[in-house]
């Protein structure tokens, strides 16, 4: 297994731009989650999905930031404009939830590192 | 939702020795506590979790405890080497949801 997939692996654009981050989560698993690092603030939780459907978007900056998941292996986080201030490295995690309920182990792509000018 | 708090922030060991990271949590709900390893400019992978119906979990050096009582769990690695030298992360998820809920990290550094 290829493991989560992440493009671009490193982004520079200037502050005003439109910035779109790309994840392809692990086959077969059925949850998503973005999540944003920086050294100030640690690691984040920004909104993760269950079987495609965002289930909890509260760690989601601003309305300048949006995330989709139009099917099980694709997921795009949008930030427009972007601002100094996302600079971060963006990891996008996926999981196979047990039917028990309750979480699955999370397995962290390697990362989008953006740099916002 | 839940809350980690995750002690110390920095520790640093002779090579050799032992090393412990304790996290808390304040949700009684919570049921399953991984810990992830950070290497610099890397992911962060999974090296150990428990699940609520265990209390230690030993993985060659590294071990997990657990108590839900005191609703603490903690990281302990034996034998530290210079490749053990990362940013650790504890989290807690409750149960029936999907989120982790993270511990703000503990950089550990072995000295050789």
């Amino acid at each position: 297994d290829a493991g989560v997939i992440q493009s671009p692996r490193h982004e520079v654009t200037e502050m005003g731009q439109e910035v779109t981050l790309r994840c392809k989560p692990i086959s077969g698993h059925n949850s998503l989650f973005w999540y944003r690092q920086t050294m100030m603030r640690g690691l984040e939780l920004l909104i993760y999905f269950n079987n495609n459907v965002p289930i909890d978007d509260s760690g989601m900056p601003e309305d300048r930031f949006s995330a989709k998941m139009p099917n099980a292996s694709f997921s795009t986080l949008k930030i427009q404009p972007s601002e100094p201030r996302d600079s971060a490295v963006y990891f996008c995690a996926s999981s196979l939830a047990p039917l028990s309920g309750g979480a699955g182990t999370q397995y962290f792509g390697p990362g989008t590192r953006l740099l916002v000018l | 939702g839940e809350n980690v708090e995750q002690h110390p922030s920095t520790l640093s060991v002779q090579e050799g020795d032992s090393a412990v990271i304790k996290c808390t949590y304040s949700d009684s709900a919570s049921n399953y506590f991984p810990w992830y390893k950070q290497e610099l400019g890397k992911r962060p992978q999974l090296i150990i979790d428990i699940r609520s119906n265990v209390g230690e979990k030993k993985d060659q050096r590294i071990a997990v405890t657990l108590n839900k009582t005191a609703k603490h769990f903690s990281l302990h690695i034996t034998e530290t080497q210079p490749e053990d030298s990362a940013v650790y992360f504890c989290a807690a998820s409750i149960r029936l949801r999907h989120q982790f809920y993270f511990g703000t990290g503990t950089s550990l550094t072995v000295i050789p």
